[in-house]
């Protein structure tokens, strides 16, 4: 079955204690990318990657890094999470960021910052 | 940049009402037009999607037209049921790095 995964689907976590968000994709997509979504705001886009080795900043980057060494993952790490980094986030892919294309989302990772 | 405007909700209907949920955006070229849908706990999935003028695309019942003349989306359907309940989303595709989504329309059918 062709999807897009995320772990873990739900975390508390302390301000300051470093975390990652997993994704992975069984599609052979090489487009992956990283959104938020809050409440009024829709989603926003973090970070997204082309391909393998290749990622760039989205609209809301700040306190977030990614990394793509293998096709399939796209990590999501927050350094030093921060209260307003709470928030519903979902990773997506597609196979290539041109038109027409759809993006298969994964089913969320709900982020609670204390 | 890239905007779009949808309908603010909640959206209250009774099941078997005829919905609209308008959608208007701002691209430059000629995007392709996404509707996703979000289900109470899970991710977002394609509900229909359109590539050029005119074009109508349609699923589960759902329909919308790319109107390039008024650079609408807007989705409809005929007689919505209590599992549309949902919030819909409207998505330009201009082929950079990101779909655009608008705020969401959240959808409420009632019995």
């Amino acid at each position: 079955e062709a999807q897009v995964t995320q772990n873990p689907r739900y975390l508390i976590t302390v301000t300051g204690k470093k975390l990652t968000v997993t994704c992975s994709q069984n599609m052979n997509h090489e487009y992956m990318s990283w959104y938020r979504q809050d409440p009024g705001l829709g989603l926003r886009q973090i970070y997204y990657s082309m391909n393998v080795e290749v990622t760039d900043k989205g609209d809301v980057p700040e306190g977030y890094k990614v990394s793509r060494k293998e096709k399939r993952n796209f990590p999501l790490i927050l350094e030093s999470p921060s209260p307003n980094q709470t928030s519903l986030y979902f990773c997506a892919s597609s196979g290539r960021p041109a038109r027409g294309e759809t993006q298969y989302f994964g089913p969320g990772t709900r982020l609670l910052v204390l | 940049g890239d905007s779009v405007t949808q309908m603010e909700g909640p959206v209250t209907l009774s099941e078997e009402a005829f919905l609209t949920i308008n959608c208007t955006y701002t691209a430059t070229g000629y995007p392709s037009l996404f509707w996703y849908v979000q289900y109470p706990g899970e991710g977002l999935q394609l509900l229909l999607k359109a590539t050029k003028a005119d074009d109508k695309g349609s699923n589960k019942g759902f329909e919308a037209t790319y109107r390039k003349e008024t650079t609408s989306f807007h989705l409809e359907k005929g007689s919505v049921q209590v599992s549309d309940s949902a919030v819909y989303f409207c998505a330009p595709d201009t082929g950079r790095r990101a779909l655009t989504f608008g705020s969401g329309t959240r959808l409420q059918v009632q019995p």
